[in-house]
């Protein structure tokens, strides 16, 4: 059974960094892009950015509104993705999830993790 | 300000159908058939519903079908059950990177 379970999140200061992983399980992991998103309170979903597997590179991508402060990486030996957040900004404040994307294309999230609360507020 | 344009809300009684549409541009959705749909539960994560604007993953019910018309995509929902009642996304591509509406949430009366 496929299982991602994001941890870290929790109540940061503006400005400050933190770091949410997520842990996968049931799949071979290294064979599989990685992608986070986040749901601001109420609000829709937003993607945050990606990285590839390491037979495509290992690339990354990210949103306009993360790039330059936030940085995704992955330790395939581990089967975790992480999600580097810095210069946090209380408009980062959002459940983050982990999602692992389809394996032909890598466009589509097919699994989901429960999501991690990262709280940015002074 | 979603890029892509979803009704804020629909409502359906028990055993009818349901439209939820979602506008973009040429740019988008009328560009690319990398469009995709998501049902999300009340506090739950969001479940992939729909990919390649019309094909269903293994174990979605084929109560749920997905269709296009120029930069409109449509997710019909056949058979309405209490248990669909949640919020449904619609997502594109725009320049390599994905984009979403901006939710529609589905009441079954």
């Amino acid at each position: 059974e496929v299982q991602l379970v994001e941890s870290g999140g929790g109540l940061v200061k503006p400005g400050r960094s933190l770091r949410v992983s997520c842990r996968a399980s049931g799949f071979i992991f290294g064979d599989y892009a990685m992608s986070w998103f986040r749901q601001a309170p109420g609000k829709g979903l937003e993607w945050v950015g990606f990285i590839r597997s390491k037979a495509f590179g290992g690339t990354t991508k990210y949103a306009a509104s993360v790039k330059g402060r936030f940085t995704i990486s992955r330790d395939d030996s581990k089967s975790i993705a992480y999600l580097q957040m810095n210069s946090l900004k209380t408009e980062d404040t959002a459940v983050y999830y982990c999602t692992r994307m389809d394996f032909w294309s890598a466009f589509y999230p097919d699994y989901w993790g429960r999501g991690t609360l990262v709280t940015v507020s002074s | 300000q979603s890029a892509l344009t979803q009704p804020a809300s629909v409502s359906g009684s028990p055993g009818q159908s349901i439209t939820i549409s979602c506008t973009g541009t040429s740019s988008d959705v009328g560009g690319y058939n990398y469009v995709s749909w998501y049902q999300q539960h009340p506090g739950k994560a969001p479940k992939l519903l729909i990919y390649d604007v019309s094909n269903r993953p293994s174990g979605v019910s084929n109560r749920f079908s997905g269709s296009n018309s120029g930069n409109t995509v449509s997710l019909t929902i056949s058979g309405l059950q209490a248990e669909d009642e949640a919020a449904y996304y619609c997502s594109s591509y725009t320049n390599t990177t994905p984009v979403f509406g901006g939710g529609t949430k589905l009441t079954v009366l």
